[in-house]
């Protein structure tokens, strides 16, 4: 089964920091996505990766970029955190950009802004 | 524009009794279908998908759905609730003709099987 594993289940920042979620597959899928979950609002997509070094902006683009140095490996980033980024943060991968395929979800990173 | 439409926050029923989470679907090509399980401070687990042929799909767990393009529905199903069924629930859409291959998702229905 692939696996997609978020470094971290739980977080607590301070207003300001700088802050790194990683996100690592092993079943060398190309589409890598990260999104927010918040109540009420279901899943928002923040960016997504279809290869190395690429990346598009989803729907909530703002605060965030991303990272993609290795196919394995999608990290988000969060230059200035701030407290309405409190959230749940959830990564997801699948084999191929027309595919037929739904995603793979890791366990998820909640993160507090204080 | 895609969205998906989950209308109800919560769904509640007796353990044993039939369920159906309801989900409608707005997509301007051809709607592939997904719907996804999630327990508590865990990821969305995939429960099911219809891309095409059969209206009726089966998934894990017991959980089956109904593709209805007129209605332009994919509610889920279950004949026997469990109290392990106890979840949030999210049903997701995409476009077949969109080729950025993302997911929209609605925003859930908490499902809730008394004993």
């Amino acid at each position: 089964d692939v696996k997609v594993t978020q470094s971290s289940r739980y977080l607590v920042k301070r207003t300001g920091e700088k802050v790194f979620l990683e996100c690592v597959q092993d079943m060398d899928h190309e589409n890598m996505f990260w999104y927010r979950q918040d109540p009420g609002l279901g899943l928002r997509l923040i960016y997504f990766s279809y290869d190395v070094k690429m990346k598009e902006k989803g729907d909530i683009p703002e605060g965030y970029s991303v990272s993609r140095e290795k196919k394995e490996r999608f990290s988000l980033i969060l230059e200035s955190a701030s407290t309405n980024q409190t959230s749940m943060y959830l990564c997801a991968s699948s084999l191929h950009r027309a595919s037929h395929y739904g995603y793979t979800f890791g366990s998820g990173t909640r993160l507090t802004v204080v | 524009a895609q969205s998906v439409a989950q209308p109800e926050d919560q769904v509640n029923v007796a353990e044993g009794n039939p369920l159906t989470v309801k989900c409608t679907y707005s997509v301007s090509g051809n709607p592939y279908l997904f719907w996804y399980v999630q327990y508590p401070n865990r990821g969305l687990q995939f429960l099911l998908k219809y891309i095409t042929g059969d209206n009726l799909v089966k998934g894990s767990y017991g959980f089956e759905a109904e593709f209805n393009k007129s209605q332009t529905s994919f509610h889920l199903k279950k004949p026997s609730a469990l109290v392990s069924d106890s979840a949030l629930y999210f049903c997701a859409v995409r476009d077949g003709r969109d080729s950025s291959y993302k997911l929209i998702f609605g925003s859930g229905t908490r499902l809730l099987v008394r004993p």
